[in-house]
C-alpha cells in the first residue's frame, strides 16, 4: 500500500526556474493538499483541492499554481522560482470528512532555490 | 482573519514527567481542532482531536483540553518518553471547514 508519495525528495532549482512537485495518493481521497513548512512560520497551506478539476487558494498561494485532472494526483508548480520558495513542501490527502485522523501527510519533499 | 498559534517555541523536560503544550486560537467559530506530531525529517502525524461540543478527550497517555473562553487548547503527555521528542503542532480547521490551520509548532525534547 504506497498510500501518499511525493516526488522528487530532494531538489535544487536555480532562480526563474520552473519547478514541479508532484503528489500521488493511491486511495482515491476526495481532498488534497499542499502545505509548506519554513522555520518560524509551522506549516502554512498554499492550495487545496476538495475534489478532481476543484482547487482553492489556502494562505500563501503567490507564485504557485496547481491543477488536479485526476483524483488521485495534485502536481504544485513553482512557475518562475524565487529564493524565497526554498522550503519543505507537505503533500496530504483526506477522504470527505475533513477529520483530523484521516489526514495523510507525505514524507515531504526538499526544496532548495539558488 | 484565522491564526493558531503556540505559547512557547521549546519545551524541555525529564523522561517520567508529564508534558502540558499550549496553544491558542483566534477565530472563535473554529469548532474542530487537532494536535500533531511530527518527527525530524517526516510528514505531521495525527495525535488526538477534539470537537468544540467538547471540553477534554483522552487518548493513550495523552489528553486535549479545550477552552472555548479564553480560546485555549493544550496537549497533555502523560510519561513523556524520549521517543515523543518531536515538534508538536495544533491545528483548527478553516472557516469553510475545509482544510486544515497549523500553529507555530513547540519542540518538545525527552532526555533520559
Amino acid at each position: 500500500d504506497a498510500g501518499i508519495t511525493q516526488s522528487p525528495r530532494y531538489k535544487i532549482t536555480e532562480t526563474g526556474r520552473q519547478v514541479t512537485l508532484m503528489c500521488h495518493q493511491t486511495w482515491s481521497h476526495s481532498y488534497m493538499f499542499w502545505y509548506r513548512q519554513d522555520l518560524g512560520h509551522g506549516l502554512r497551506l498554499i492550495y487545496y483541492s476538495a475534489a478532481a478539476d476543484i482547487t482553492d487558494k489556502g494562505e500563501v498561494p503567490d507564485g504557485y499554481v496547481v491543477s488536479r485532472s485526476k483524483t488521485e494526483n495534485f502536481p504544485l508548480t513553482l512557475e518562475s522560482a524565487t529564493r524565497s520558495q526554498t522550503s519543505v513542501y507537505f503533500c496530504a490527502s483526506s477522504p470527505d470528512t475533513l477529520s483530523g485522523n484521516t489526514i495523510y501527510f507525505g514524507e515531504g519533499s526538499w526544496l532548495t532555490v539558488v | 482573519g484565522e491564526s493558531v498559534g503556540l505559547h512557547l517555541p521549546t519545551l524541555s523536560v525529564q523522561e517520567g514527567d508529564n508534558s502540558i503544550i499550549n496553544c491558542a486560537y483566534s477565530n472563535s467559530a473554529s469548532d474542530y481542532f487537532i494536535w500533531y506530531k511530527q518527527e525530524s525529517g517526516k510528514g505531521p502525524q495525527f495525535i488526538i482531536d477534539i470537537r468544540s461540543n467538547m471540553d477534554k478527550r483522552q487518548g493513550q497517555r495523552v489528553t486535549v483540553l479545550l477552552n472555548k473562553t479564553v480560546k485555549h487548547l493544550s496537549l497533555q503527555i502523560a510519561a513523556t518518553q524520549p521517543g515523543d521528542s518531536a515538534v508538536y503542532f495544533c491545528a483548527e480547521t478553516n472557516q469553510a471547514g475545509t482544510a486544515l490551520i497549523f500553529g507555530k509548532g513547540t519542540t518538545l525534547s525527552v532526555s533520559s
